[in-house]
């Protein structure tokens, strides 16, 4: 069985700081990993991603994420961040043989303060 | 497009009640997921659907019921509503081949509180 586990429940952070939210993951296998975004009263919707290739992924909003296969980590990193990125931020793993399943960590409320 | 929509946005139930949760998409993605999102919890998976007429269980099935008549529609149900249902349900859709399988897309959520 997976589990994903976000360290931080809560993050607050200066606006133009750097931010860095953590994510474990606890698998045997190979595992896809992802980042999604929930803003306030809507639904989620996926930030970045890592099938396989590259070990750094970028999203388009200047976020990356670097997978870390010896250390079970994929760890969200944003160089400067901005009020607008207020959010809470999932991570959350599907193994490649059960493409159907998200197991998802329990969520970093990221909240930039002016 | 409209994306994957949820209907109805929000409820209060009674303990005991009986309700319907319709979600629908219209991108022609085979499979379709309901999750309950619960503070500190994060989703959890409730049922899912990899096609038309076909549904299985995930993390925690109790007291929930699904049905996928049609491609784009997946019905989530609860015959008699407890207040450990208080929730927010999302439902999410995806491709059913390739990589596209692993990226879900998601409603706008149904709050559901049970008193």
């Amino acid at each position: 069985a997976q589990s994903v586990t976000q360290l931080d429940s809560q993050v607050p952070v200066f606006e133009e700081a750097p931010v860095e939210l953590r994510c474990n993951y606890s698998s045997s296998v190979s595992v896809y990993l992802f980042w999604y975004v929930q803003y306030p009263n809507q639904g989620l919707q996926l930030l970045l991603k890592y099938l396989s290739g590259s070990t750094l992924v970028e999203s388009i909003n200047g976020f990356e994420a670097e997978f870390n296969k010896s250390q079970t980590s994929f760890h969200l990193r944003k160089p400067s961040v901005h009020i607008s990125d207020t959010a809470e931020y999932f991570c959350a793993v599907s193994d490649l043989g059960s493409a159907r399943q998200l197991t998802f960590g329990s969520g970093t409320q990221l909240t930039v303060l002016p | 497009n409209a994306g994957v929509t949820q209907t109805p946005k929000f409820r209060v139930l009674k303990t005991g009640q009986s309700m319907t949760l319709l979600c629908a998409q219209d991108m022609n993605h085979e499979y379709m997921y309901w999750y309950r999102q619960d503070p500190g919890m994060g989703l959890r998976l409730i049922h899912y659907s990899v096609g038309e007429g076909t549904t299985a269980k995930g993390e925690v099935p109790d007291g929930y019921n699904v049905s996928r008549l049609k491609k784009q529609n997946f019905l989530l149900g609860l015959e008699s509503a407890a207040p450990s249902q208080t929730s927010v349900y999302f439902c999410a859709s995806s491709y059913g081949t390739g990589q596209g399988l692993y990226e879900q897309y998601f409603g706008p959520g149904t709050r559901l509180t049970v008193t």
